[in-house]
């Protein structure tokens, strides 16, 4: 069965500090992997996915993933965050030989980043 | 705007009274999904569209549930004799492609609190 697991309920950071939010999946193929964001009041938006090819795979607002196939893990990275990036941070992950198209959450880390 | 809506975007409801929801996506994608999410947790896949036929439904899905996309288009989602239990808000995501590694694009979602 597909899982993911985001560790941190909450990441703090000062702002300009680099940041990393967790994730780890558990899939008995390969993975389609995936980042999303939540803003108060808005829908999940899109920050980047991992298919295939390089492990590091780079995405809006100037975020990047590193995609670790031995650790299986997919922790999302910045190297120097920003007020407006404090939100809620979603991994996902699809199973690509399950034959299922669905796609399993992380329960999110919520990211606060200091002034 | 071009993106995936939702309406009604709240809905407060008396235990037991049925309620719809609907989910107008992206024009031109064919494939559409439907989640739950409740506070603290991640979307929860409940079932899945592509095209019209609907693919696949969550085993968490009770027979309570039913959702329809007649002609490939909008999408409604239904729940007869509300419970509390079905207190959450409610998330219509749409994407282009079968393939499954295109990123979805989510509406602001339906939140529905049942008294």
């Amino acid at each position: 069965a597909q899982s993911v697991a985001q560790p941190e309920d909450q990441v703090n950071v000062a702002e300009g500090n680099p940041l990393t939010v967790k994730c780890t999946y558990s899939v008995s193929g390969n993975p389609y992997l995936f980042w999303y964001v939540q803003y108060p009041n808005r829908g999940l938006q899109f920050l980047l996915k991992y298919i295939t090819g390089d492990n590091l795979v780079k995405g809006s607002y100037g975020f990047e993933a590193e995609f670790n196939k031995s650790q299986t893990s997919f922790h999302l990275k910045k190297p120097s965050a920003l007020v407006s990036d404090s939100a809620l941070y979603f991994c996902a992950v699809r199973d690509t030989t399950s034959g299922t198209y669905k796609y399993i959450f992380g329960t999110g880390t919520r990211l606060k980043v200091l002034a | 705007d071009t993106g995936v809506s939702q309406d009604p975007r709240h809905k407060i409801t008396k235990r037991g009274q049925n309620v719809t929801f609907r989910c107008d996506p992206i024009s031109e994608h064919n494939r559409l999904y439907w989640y739950r999410q409740t506070l603290g947790q991640g979307p929860e896949f409940l079932t899945y569209f592509q095209n019209e036929a609907q693919l696949e439904k969550s085993r968490l899905l009770s027979d309570r549930f039913s959702a329809e996309r007649p002609k490939g288009s909008f999408s409604t989602l239904e729940i007869q004799r509300t419970e509390q239990g079905d207190s959450a808000m409610y998330l219509c995501a749409s994407t282009l492609g079968t393939s499954g590694y295109n990123e979805q694009f989510f509406g602001p979602g339906t939140r529905l609190t049942v008294l």
